[in-house]
C-alpha cells in the first residue's frame, strides 16, 4: 500500500528565509507525487505535481520540489518565504501510471509553517 | 474559490444522531471525492465517485453512507454518530475517474462537532 511521511510537523521560519518541507513516499512502483496547501479555513489547493521526467518541478506561487528516487523523497522548497505562505502543506502520493488499480490519493499527516516577521 | 461547493460549512449535533453533508463539484467534473479531517487521523479518504458510480472506497464506516446523483451533486450521510466523528469533512472533485492525475479541487469543508 502506498504510504507518505512527512516528519515535521510544525516549521517556523523568518520572512525571506528559504524553506524545506520534507516528504518521503512508499510505493511499489515510480509514483505520482503532489503537494496541496490548505490556508486556513480553506480547502486544499495543488501546488505542484511530479510525474514523470524532470524531477525538479516547478509550482505556483514560486514553489519547487524536486523528486529523489533513490530517497524516496519529494521535498518542497521556495527559496524565500513570505508572511502569506503561512499555511499547512500536504504532501500526497498517487498511483503511477502502470496501476490500473482504483486508489485515491494518499495524504501525508501535514506540516504547519509559521512564517515569523 | 476552487468552484466545489460543500454545505453547511459548520454544523453542530448530539451523539446517536445522523446528519448529511451535500457536495457540488465544479461545472463539468464527473469525480467526487469525500475525505475526513481530523487532528488525531490527518486527511482520510473515505469514498469516491464517479458520474453516480461508486468508484473507489477507502476507510469508510459502514454507519457512514454516501451517493451521487444524476445532476452529480453527492451526498455524505453520517448516522449514529460518535464523538469520534467530529472533524472537518472535505468533498473534491475532479474532471476523470481517477485521482492519480493529482487534478483535485477541494471545497472549503463542512465541520461537523458531535457533542
Amino acid at each position: 500500500a502506498q504510504s507518505v511521511t512527512q516528519p515535521d510537523i510544525h516549521i517556523t521560519v523568518s520572512e525571506g528565509a528559504s524553506l524545506e518541507l520534507r516528504c518521503n513516499y512508499s510505493y511499489g512502483a515510480t509514483p505520482y507525487l503532489f503537494w496541496y496547501v490548505q490556508s486556513p479555513g480553506q480547502g486544499l489547493q495543488l501546488l505542484l505535481k511530479y510525474f514523470s521526467g524532470d524531477t525538479l518541478v516547478q509550482g505556483i506561487k514560486g514553489f519547487e520540489a524536486e523528486f529523489k528516487r533513490s530517497q524516496s523523497s519529494f521535498n518542497l522548497r521556495k527559496p524565500s518565504v513570505h508572511w502569506s505562505d503561512a499555511a499547512e502543506y500536504f504532501c500526497a502520493v498517487g498511483a503511477g501510471v502502470w496501476d490500473t488499480g482504483r486508489r485515491a490519493l494518499t495524504f501525508g499527516s501535514g506540516t504547519r509553517l509559521q512564517v515569523q516577521p | 474559490d476552487s468552484g466545489v461547493t460543500q454545505t453547511p460549512k459548520h454544523l453542530i449535533t448530539a451523539t446517536g444522531q445522523r446528519v448529511t453533508l451535500r457536495c457540488s463539484p465544479r461545472s463539468g467534473d464527473l469525480s467526487v471525492y469525500w475525505y475526513q479531517q481530523s487532528l488525531d487521523q490527518g486527511l482520510q479518504f473515505l469514498i469516491q465517485y464517479y458520474n453516480g458510480e461508486e468508484r473507489a472506497k477507502g476507510n469508510i464506516l459502514e454507519r457512514f453512507s454516501a451517493q451521487q446523483f444524476p445532476d452529480l451533486h453527492s451526498e455524505l450521510n453520517l448516522s449514529s454518530l460518535e464523538l469520534g466523528d467530529s472533524a472537518l469533512y472535505f468533498c473534491a472533485s475532479s474532471v476523470g475517474p481517477t485521482a492519480n492525475t493529482g487534478e483535485l479541487f477541494f471545497g472549503e469543508g463542512s465541520r461537523l462537532t458531535v457533542l
